[in-house]
């Protein structure tokens, strides 16, 4: 079974900092992994995807990262705003097409 | 597209009564997922669907929960009876292939009392 896990569970960091977010996962037989945003209270929004065939992704001050033979996927945050603040959950799609999902990063930018 | 919709946005229910989640997968995704948030246990897969078919129940909890997919554009998730601890946030999510990705509902927050 695919385990992922995130690091660090928690995040502070003041506005305009660059920071990354890291998860790592078991099985790297993975078909591809997702980054989500989770606000409190509120569903999942998609923030990228990266396919097993891709090395990273990028969509704005957001940019994913996946090496597959060391089982690590990194999302990186350029320029970081209070707007950022939320829960950042990573998931690895298995050959099931089954979504594992991390713990997720609960990260406060602090203005 | 309006995306995946979920009914009802919050649940409040007794103990004992039977409850019924609704999605409204995105048109043309063939993969339709169920999926429960705690604070505890975080996001676990409940069970999954493939062209309407079940493929993996093996996340639903117990035979209380049953779910269903009588057609394309929706799914059913029934908890009967309901009991506290059942109380969570679920989610419904579609995708079109296991390279697609998956998009999320909003989410039915349940509150079983």
């Amino acid at each position: 079974k695919q385990e992922v896990t995130q690091i660090p569970a928690a995040l502070s960091v003041p506005e305009g900092e660059n920071l990354v977010l890291n998860c790592s996962f078991t099985d790297s037989a993975i078909y591809n992994l997702q980054w989500f945003r989770q606000d409190p209270g509120k569903g999942l929004t998609s923030l990228l995807l990266i396919q097993s065939s891709q090395r990273e992704q990028t969509s704005g001050r957001l940019n994913a990262s996946l090496d597959k033979s060391s089982g690590r996927s990194t999302l990186y945050i350029a320029a970081s705003q209070p707007g950022d603040s939320a829960t950042y959950l990573c998931a690895g799609a298995t050959g099931a097409n089954n979504l594992f999902f991390g713990t997720g990063t609960r990260l406060t930018v602090i203005p | 597209d309006a995306g995946v919709i979920q009914s009802p946005r919050h649940e409040v229910t007794e103990m004992g009564q039977e409850v019924t989640l609704r999605c409204k997968p995105i048109s043309g995704h063939d993969y339709l997922f169920w999926y429960r948030q705690t604070m505890m246990r975080g996001l676990e897969l409940l069970i999954y669907f493939n062209n309407n078919v079940p493929i993996d129940d093996s996340g639903m909890p117990e035979d209380r929960f049953s779910a269903k997919m009588p057609n394309a554009s929706f799914s059913t998730l029934k908890i009967q009876p309901s009991e506290p601890r059942d109380s969570a946030v679920y989610f419904c999510a579609s995708s079109f292939t296991r390279e697609g990705g998956y998009t999320f509902g909003s989410g039915t927050r349940l509150t079983v009392v």
